[in-house]
């Protein structure tokens, strides 16, 4: 059974901060893995999408990775700002998308 | 291209009754999943439809239904309602059944009296 942790559960930090958000599962048979960021009250939008065959993938000041063998994806959020704060939820595709309880992000100006 | 459209916005219940939520998936997705997510938690997957198969089931007892028709659109029905089930309901939708980048609706926010 898939199992999603993420940590730090809740983060803190002035604007211009590089940030690392990290995610843990435990089936690692896994083909890819998605990152979503939630505002409040509000749906799922999509980050990045990493294949297994990619292990990283960028989309401005976001990066993610994705080691299989350990179980293991981090987010880093390059130079944040405070339109970055929100909750980052990382999660396997699969039959049954099994999500984790989220790092909920606030920066300050 | 419009996304994935979720009716109503918001919705108050009282206990006991039902409800109906509905769920457009983008145009040419054929794979629509429902999930719950109560306030501070992740969502929690109820079920997901592929060309109009339930495809799979969360742990959520019977009174949680669902179907999908065959323009892909989807209903989700919960049935003697409880307070518990108070939750933003999200539905995704994705082009095929497995391993597809997910997108997700904006929800309907259940509130039950």
């Amino acid at each position: 059974k898939q199992e999603v942790t993420q940590i730090p559960a809740a983060l803190s930090v002035p604007e211009g901060e590089n940030l690392v958000l990290n995610c843990s599962f435990t089936d690692s048979a896994i083909y890819n893995l998605q990152w979503f960021r939630q505002d409040p009250g509000k749906g799922l939008t999509s980050l990045l999408l990493i294949q297994s065959s990619q292990r990283e993938q960028t989309s401005g000041r976001l990066n993610a990775s994705l080691d299989k063998s350990s179980g293991r994806s981090t987010l880093y959020i390059a130079a944040s700002q405070p339109g970055d704060s929100a909750t980052y939820l990382c999660a396997p595709p699969g039959d049954k998308l099994i999500f984790g309880t989220g790092t909920r992000l606030q920066v300050f100006p | 291209d419009a996304g994935v459209t979720q009716s109503p916005t918001h919705l108050i219940k009282t206990r006991g009754q039902h409800v109906t939520l509905r769920c457009s998936p983008i145009s040419g997705h054929k794979s629509v999943s429902w999930y719950q997510q109560v306030l501070g938690q992740g969502p929690q997957f109820i079920f997901q439809y592929y060309e109009k198969e339930e495809r799979g089931r969360g742990n959520f007892p019977d009174r949680f239904s669902a179907r999908q028709f065959p323009n892909y659109s989807s209903e989700l029905n919960v049935n003697a309602l409880l307070l518990g089930d108070s939750a933003l309901y999200l539905c995704a939708s994705s082009f095929s059944a497995t391993n597809e980048k997910l997108f997700f609706g904006s929800g309907t926010q259940l509130s039950v009296l």
